[in-house]
């Protein structure tokens, strides 16, 4: 199994620009999570969906960050416009429906610096 | 609100030693799970060990095993026979039993940073 893949692992990028990470879950998996990891705020949820279907987006910063995922084998998160606040490393992670605790797998992480 | 503490930023060990990583959560539920993932340099986080919170018996995984106390809401990890590779971000996770199609949030710990001297 390829694990949970995420693009681009690294990111630089100015302020006022469009961002888009991406990640692809593992097969099979119904659930794919949104995570921002910084060293004040520690790991935070920002949006997970279910079949495709966003479930809980309570976690989004606010409106300039945005999350899609248009079939279940993909997903975005796009930030526009960025600001260096924004600068953190962003996780996508997946999990079966099923199993023992829903266990959720991470991707390596996208990390993103805006200038 | 469920919350997740680490009481222990940094802990260090000497290499073959035994470590234990200390955890403790706020829930007013009563089946959930737990887990303690590992974020080595790489960044990359990796399930070490999970523990369902109906389950008595503790989980164990090679070399690394948990003490799980309900009641007093404890879940620490040791990890016996240290290795080098050992070395990284330790996070302790909470996640509500959740009904339906509905899942509960994983909550996080601040971590702990291990370090393995050889």
């Amino acid at each position: 199994d390829a694990g949970v893949i995420q693009s681009p692992r690294h990111e630089v990028t100015e302020m006022g620009q469009e961002v888009t990470l991406r990640c692809k879950p593992i097969s099979g998996h119904d659930y794919l999570f949104w995570y921002r990891q910084t060293m004040m705020r520690g790991l935070e949820l920002l949006i997970y969906f279910n079949n495709n279907v966003p479930i809980d987006d309570s976690g989004m910063p606010e409106d300039r960050f945005s999350a899609k995922m248009p079939n279940a084998s993909f997903s975005t998160l796009k930030i526009q416009p960025s600001e260096p606040r924004d600068s953190a490393v962003y996780f996508c992670a997946s999990s079966p429906s099923g199993g023992i605790g829903n266990t959720q797998y991470f991707g390596p992480g996208t990390r993103l610096t805006v200038l | 609100a469920q919350t997740v503490t680490q009481s222990q930023p940094e802990m260090s060990v000497q290499e073959a030693e035994t470590v234990t990583l200390s955890c403790t959560y706020d829930t007013s539920e009563s089946d959930y799970y737990l887990f303690w993932y590992k974020q080595p340099p790489s960044r990359q986080m990796i399930l070490v060990i999970r523990q369902e919170a109906y389950k008595q018996q503790n989980a164990t995984e090679n070399r690394f095993s948990v003490n799980f106390q309900k009641a007093a809401k404890s879940f620490s990890l040791k990890i016996s026979d240290s290795q080098l590779g050992d070395a990284a971000m330790y996070f302790c996770a909470y996640r509500f039993r959740a009904g339906g199609t509905s899942y509960g949030k994983l909550t996080f710990g601040q971590g702990t940073i291990l370090t393995v001297h050889p």
